[in-house]
């Protein structure tokens, strides 16, 4: 079965750092691109990073563009988010997603549980 | 403001059919990008419905389906069931960000 399993969430305060962990099985993680999406209470869903299957290409929404960064270790099946300089605005519940298809045309699939990052103080 | 705009709620009896329009308002979203679908239940993640327009993975209903033009798309259920009340919503990739877009999302009411 495939599956996506997130952590490392919790409560930051402004200005903190966090660095979430997905952790893939049932596929060959080295072949497929990752992304990291979030989705803050009661709003829609942000696609937030990219990185290839390679890590040879990374992509970031402009909210996060300088803050965060993505990475991955195929050895280990795992993706990872660093974020630093936290603010109240990336209070999220964060999904890492299976990249499917080719770029432009692309979609995710499947989806972690999620893990939840909270910054306050 | 989402460059994929959804109308914030439909609802519908069960039995009946049902339409969510995923509008798009950048140039550079237009005929050469898919647009695919997701549901998501209540405090649970998103889940693939329809991918590249009108496909639809294994195990999805064929109560749902999917349509596209050069500048809109659309999410059709038809036979409703109370399973179906969720969160829907429409992605696709904006070329001039290099970015991956989400629609706003429409909350689906089963009455």
């Amino acid at each position: 079965e495939v599956q996506l399993v997130e952590s490392g969430g919790g409560l930051v305060q402004p200005g903190g750092s966090l660095r979430l962990s997905c952790a893939a099985s049932g596929f060959t993680f080295s072949n497929y691109g990752m992304n990291w999406v979030r989705q803050a209470p009661g709003k829609g869903l942000e696609w937030v990073s990219y990185i290839s299957s390679s890590s040879s290409t990374t992509y970031y929404a402009d909210s996060v563009k300088g803050r965060f960064t993505i990475s991955r270790d195929n050895a280990r099946k795992s993706l990872y988010l660093q974020m630093n300089s936290l603010r109240a605005d990336d209070t999220a519940a964060y999904y890492c997603a299976r990249d499917r298809g080719v770029t432009g045309r692309n979609w995710f699939d499947p989806w972690g549980q999620g893990t939840l990052v909270t910054v306050s103080s | 403001q989402s460059v994929l705009t959804q109308p914030p709620s439909v609802s519908g009896a069960p039995g009946q059919r049902v339409t969510i329009s995923c509008t798009v308002s950048s140039p550079y979203i237009g005929a050469g990008y898919d647009v695919h679908w997701y549901k998501q239940l209540p405090g649970t993640a998103p889940k693939l419905l329809i991918y590249a327009n009108i496909n639809r993975p294994s195990g999805v209903p064929d109560r749902f389906s999917g349509s596209k033009s050069d500048t809109s798309a659309s999410l059709a259920i038809t036979g409703l069931q109370a399973e179906d009340e969720a969160d829907y919503y429409c992605q696709s990739y904006d070329s001039s960000l290099s970015t991956w877009v989400f629609g706003g999302g429409t909350k689906l009411t089963v009455l």
